[in-house]
């Protein structure tokens, strides 16, 4: 089982769309999650952590539990901008990242 | 504040060639990261620094990739011989942490190597 498992893409939406990632994790003890955009043939950037509460920026908001061992991403009111690839991230003793989800939002 | 410095952004070389990769992390980062990334993948850790001494480097290859950071700033990744399957983009990342929080997660552009 890998590490670090998200849902496979691609993922093509219309603009305005809700669009939701699922990611799991091996790792119980595992403490600290992000999630990351990455725009094609760019460096991976934050897009933002994830907090036990829960967590909301605009348009998004990051979901962990950890019972089930599993972060969620939820994307609201989907913009063309938002069209990247999103990698889900663990951090034990170093990040762990996943394979990536592939968004692409239409007109 | 200046950001992690990558270079050179491309590089093609013949497979049995060697070529090295340089980062120079974020003023104050402890701690450097190397991954690989090969097209439609998240990134791989390759190797992990702590200032100067090494913390992780179970996934690289050892066999032909080498990795240093004699001063504990600046780090170079060399591979010797390149093989077809060493085409990637070669992230570096740099980060530092305090009572075992990580911040400033920060990666470089990356380095984008073809072997041919």
């Amino acid at each position: 089982r890998k590490e670090v498992e998200q849902d496979p893409g691609p993922f093509n939406v219309p603009e305005g769309a809700t669009v939701a990632f699922n990611c799991t994790y091996s790792n119980s003890a595992s403490q600290s999650f992000f999630w990351y955009r990455q725009d094609c043939r760019k460096e991976p950037k934050l897009l933002m952590s994830v907090y036990s509460s829960g967590n909301e920026d605009g348009r998004f908001t990051a979901q962990l539990n950890r019972a089930s061992q599993y972060i969620s991403l939820l994307i609201r009111d989907s913009k063309l901008s938002d069209s990247a690839t999103y990698l889900c991230v663990v951090n034990d003793d170093d990040m762990r990242f996943g394979a990536g989800t592939r968004l692409t939002v239409k007109p | 504040e200046a950001g992690v410095a990558q270079s050179p952004r491309y590089k093609i070389i013949e497979k049995r060639q060697s070529v090295a990769f340089w980062c120079n992390p974020i003023s104050g980062h402890a701690t450097l990261y190397w991954y690989q990334q090969i097209l439609g993948q998240g990134p791989k850790l390759l190797i992990q620094f702590q200032n100067n001494g090494v913390v992780d480097d179970s996934q690289l290859p050892k066999d032909r990739f080498s990795a240093e950071r004699l001063k504990g700033v600046d780090s170079t990744l060399k591979i010797q011989p390149a093989k077809l399957e060493d085409s990637a983009v070669y992230l570096c990342a740099s980060s530092w942490s305090t009572g075992g929080t990580l911040y400033g997660y920060t990666f470089g552009s990356g380095t984008r190597l073809t072997v041919v």
